[in-house]
């Protein structure tokens, strides 16, 4: 079975500061593995997946996250934190038994706040 | 390209009332998911249909709710009768079957169930 775990429920930082968002990841079988963003009282918008064509993902709004097999992790990051940047941020891992393979199992989501 | 719909936006019902949510998802996309999430966690995937057919229902409460997608087109989620711990937001998603576990989920912006 598979499953994410994302360390801190909520996140600090000021505005242009480094972003950094941190999932790990548990499955036997080798995962594809998502970060979406889910802003106040809206849906949930992919902003990158890794599907083992390359470890350092670059998805939208200038975040990127590497695949490190060795530490089972998938982090999140941004160079330069911008207030439009505060959301919820959840990472995800798909697989399942055959024909469920697009399932999707989140972690519990981290709160980033950005500050002046 | 218009996104996932899914009304109502928000609902509010007695406990043991009924309740419907609907969902039409991006127009040729023959995966649709109901997720459902709880305040402070990730979403958890209630049912996923491949057309107008059940791939994996498999944490459906099926005591209670139920679901169809009549022509593999609109779908709708239903409770009856509601409890307490109903309380959360339905998201529906929908996603081309391309390649299974790395296809993309495209979500709706959720539907808040307040049961009292």
């Amino acid at each position: 079975a598979q499953s994410v775990t994302q360390l801190g429920s909520h996140v600090s930082v000021s505005e242009g500061a480094l972003v950094l968002l941190r999932c790990n990841y548990s499955s036997s079988v080798p995962p594809y593995l998502f970060w979406y963003v889910q802003y106040p009282n809206q849906g949930l918008q992919l902003l990158l997946k890794y599907t083992s064509a390359a470890t350092l993902v670059k998805g939208i709004n200038g975040f990127e996250a590497e695949f490190k097999k060795s530490e089972t992790s998938f982090h999140l990051t941004k160079p330069s934190a911008h207030m439009s940047d505060a959301a919820e941020y959840f990472c995800a891992v798909s697989g399942g038994a055959t024909g469920t393979a697009s399932k999707l199992t989140f972690g519990t989501g981290t709160r980033l706040q950005v500050t002046l | 390209e218009a996104g996932v719909a899914q009304s109502p936006r928000y609902k509010i019902i007695e406990k043991r009332q009924s309740v419907a949510f609907w969902c039409n998802p991006i127009s040729g996309h023959a995966t649709l998911y109901w997720y459902q999430q709880i305040l402070g966690q990730g979403p958890k995937l209630l049912i996923q249909f491949q057309n107008n057919g059940v791939v994996d229902d498999s944490q459906l409460p099926k005591d209670r709710f139920s679901a169809e997608r009549l022509k593999g087109v609109d779908s709708t989620l239903k409770i009856q009768p509601a409890k307490l711990e109903d309380s959360a937001v339905y998201l529906c998603a929908s996603s081309l079957p391309l390649a299974g576990a790395t296809d993309t989920q495209y979500f709706g912006p959720g539907t808040r169930l307040t049961v009292l």
